[in-house]
């Protein structure tokens, strides 16, 4: 799977959008970029994945460059509650099997009052 | 919505001691794993089981762990004999396959104390 590089950290203030960069320049055709968070300790929490569109969901907007090499992650109105550590992983996928999600440091968005 | 359940929350036991770690995952799921994090650390991959089956391990999963589906419902991780660096979260995560993508829905996990 694809190495990721995430910031260390970021600052965003409540209610303000969020954006969440990700570089994945040596990613594959199959392979599809996914974000989870974590927050404080919790079960990492599955937020949207994609392949080549940009998508969104009740949670946020993902949107992939032309050429996949990187990806952002939109929290539309970020909260305090949005304060936790992001991961953008890349993940290929293989019919019949399901793989390992491999966790790096990620970023520690903090959503300022 | 559906969600993982894990139990217990938090278990202490002595260095040495078997211990499991139960889960139940997403009703209709199909793959379902297991992963840890050491207090500070990255959160790392154990195990992946698929059709009753060990899919994918890493080394960290060694001759003292084992898991098991012993019915419908329950997804369990065995550790038999603990040793203190053993001591971390433990999070079960489960999915289902759309096409090619397979989102992971984790647990809330249980916190293993060794001492």
């Amino acid at each position: 799977d694809a190495k990721t590089t995430q910031p260390p950290s970021m600052d965003c203030a409540e209610g303000r959008a969020a954006n969440l960069p990700c570089n994945h320049s040596t990613i594959s055709g199959n392979e599809y970029v996914y974000w989870y968070r974590q927050i404080h300790s919790q079960g990492p929490q599955y937020i949207i994945h994609g392949l080549k569109n940009n998508e969104t969901n009740e949670m946020a907007s993902l949107i992939i460059t032309e050429d996949r090499k990187s990806s952002t992650l939109i929290l539309p109105h970020a909260t305090l509650r949005d304060t936790a550590v992001y991961y953008c992983i890349v993940r290929g996928g293989s019919s019949g099997s399901a793989r390992q999600l491999t966790f790096g440091s990620g970023t520690q968005l903090t959503v300022l009052p | 919505e559906p969600e993982v359940t894990q139990t217990p929350s938090h278990q202490v036991t002595q260095m040495g001691q078997e211990v499991i770690l139960r889960c139940v995952p997403i009703s209709n799921h199909l793959y379902f794993y297991w992963y840890r994090q050491i207090l500070g650390q990255k959160v790392e991959f154990l195990v992946s089981f698929y059709n009753n089956e060990i899919s994918e391990k890493s080394e960290i999963f060694d001759d003292q762990f084992s898991v098991e589906r012993p019915d419908g419902s329950n997804f369990t991780l065995k550790i038999r004999s603990t040793k203190l660096e053993d001591s971390a979260m433990y999070f079960c995560a489960s999915s289902n396959n759309r096409g090619s993508s397979y989102e992971q829905y984790f647990g809330p996990g249980t916190r293993l104390t060794v001492t």
